[in-house]
């Protein structure tokens, strides 16, 4: 199976600030379309997963656009251009190039 | 709007077995393939499957064959997870999600205990 490694696990962030995560994959998540199906999921307390980025880079309906998504083949990033209080929560990365689908462990954002 | 409705909570016995569902809104329902994963604090988020909604197709992670038997039912747009032999291990919340994971349900949470 695809590991995801996901740094760091926790991120401790004042409100503004600009932060990223890393989400490196054990194998090329470029498949053989010529997509990447990388996501990027943001789950809230007590809530279910949220999708933020597909793609890649591509943001879902109404995510805010200081989220971003960047990487090609195994090293992805989520950058968050001015922490706001609703980003809290946990971040996922995950694959559906590969079967069976795989996510990261998770990077926990806290405020500072 | 594009919904997925799960069913409610289940405790369990050890041994027994549990049937989960996931109802659709606001879209074709045949259109999109359905996932399920699990989510437990120790393992975190895992595969379990998809069905083909249209189908009925499925196809599993191997960690899950034998445990999972999805199902669907087009005349109520409805997917269904049952797991079987349930164990303390099987304790979660189960979610289904829609095809490219753009729409998930809120979560059943499975406890197994006796």
């Amino acid at each position: 199976d695809v590991v995801l490694t996901q740094t760091p696990p926790t991120l401790l962030a004042t409100i503004g600030q600009s932060v990223s995560i890393s989400c490196r994959s054990s194998q090329s998540l470029l498949h053989s379309n010529g997509n990447t199906y990388l996501n990027w999921l943001l789950q809230r307390t007590g809530q279910s997963p949220q999708p933020l980025i597909y793609l890649v880079s591509k943001l879902e309906s109404g995510v805010p656009n200081r989220f971003s998504g960047s990487g090609s083949g195994t090293d992805f990033t989520l950058k968050i251009s001015g922490v706001e209080a609703e980003d809290l929560g946990v971040y996922y990365c995950m694959q559906f190039t590969h079967y069976p689908h795989t996510f990261g462990a998770g990077t926990k954002l806290e405020l500072k | 709007q594009v919904q997925l409705q799960q069913s409610g909570a289940e405790l369990a016995k050890p041994g027994s077995s549990v049937k989960i569902s996931c109802k659709a809104s606001g879209y074709t329902f045949t259109s999109y393939y359905i996932s399920w994963i699990k989510q437990t604090t120790g393992q975190g988020l895992e595969y379990i499957g998809y069905i083909n909604t249209g189908s009925g197709g499925t196809n599993y992670n191997e960690k899950f064959k034998g445990k999972a038997t999805l199902t669907v039912d087009k005349s109520s747009s409805t997917a269904f997870m049952q797991l079987s032999s349930l164990t303390p291990d099987d304790s979660a919340v189960y979610y289904c999600a829609r095809g490219p994971f753009d729409y998930w349900g809120q979560g059943v949470m499975v406890t197994v205990s006796s």
